[in-house]
């Protein structure tokens, strides 16, 4: 079974400063998706990077990038000039591929930006 | 990118009572999904809802419990039966389009 662990429950930083969220997992799969989901307060669960395991080079979307260590199964977020509106719940995710829609997530991570 | 609309926001109910929440996405999708987020908790899919037949349910989620209608490929409902307090939770509903999953606002439980 797939398990996704995020070991920080809260973190903080400051506005215009950088971030790194830690996201680690365990399968036995070879290809699957990563993703990196934010909830802010609204609750609205909005996608916020995708890594597909095949791929070697890390995704990137504007100020969000990841570090994507397939052997050590590690798939952290880093955030470059955190902004107020950066400020929401981080889930990390896991999804085999195939037609399927079962994510496995991690517990979250709380991020506050601080001004 | 997907749209996927939710029908309650939010709603508050006794226990014994039961709720059916409304989902409705902008393109056909073969499956859509459901899932639950508990108080400070992450999200846990409960069923995944197959046009033309029975969802498929999760370890630990049952169909007397949760049923799920799929009558075409744009609209799903997840009924919660006999709800008790500890089914106080927020329900999303879910796509998966271009091999990015999309979710819905979400409706907001209370059971008193």
């Amino acid at each position: 079974a797939q398990t996704v662990t995020q070991s920080q429950p809260e973190m903080s930083v400051q506005e215009a400063e950088t971030v790194t969220l830690s996201c680690t997992y365990d399968t036995s799969e070879n290809n699957y998706y990563l993703f990196w989901y934010k909830q802010p307060p609204s609750r609205q669960m909005i996608l916020v990077i995708r890594q597909e395991a095949y791929k070697q080079q890390n995704a990137t979307e504007n100020r969000f990038s990841v570090n994507f260590q397939k052997a050590a199964k590690s798939f952290s977020l880093k955030i470059s000039d955190s902004q107020l509106g950066d400020t929401a719940m981080y889930f990390c995710a896991f999804r085999r591929s195939g037609n399927t829609g079962k994510l496995i997530f991690g517990q979250g991570t709380t991020l506050q930006v601080k001004p | 990118s997907a749209v996927i609309s939710q029908k309650p926001s939010r709603d508050i109910c006794q226990r014994g009572t039961s709720l059916t929440i409304q989902c409705q996405v902008d393109s056909q999708v073969t499956m859509m999904f459901w899932y639950r987020q508990q108080p400070g908790q992450s999200l846990t899919l409960i069923a995944t809802a197959n046009q033309g037949s029975e969802a498929t349910y999760e370890s630990g989620f049952v169909i007397d419990k949760f049923p799920i209608s799929r009558p075409n490929l744009t609209f799903s409902t997840l009924t919660v039966s006999n709800m008790s307090p500890e089914d106080s939770s927020i329900y999303l509903c879910s796509q998966v389009w271009n091999n990015e999953q999309f979710f819905g606002p979400g409706t907001r439980l209370t059971v008193l």
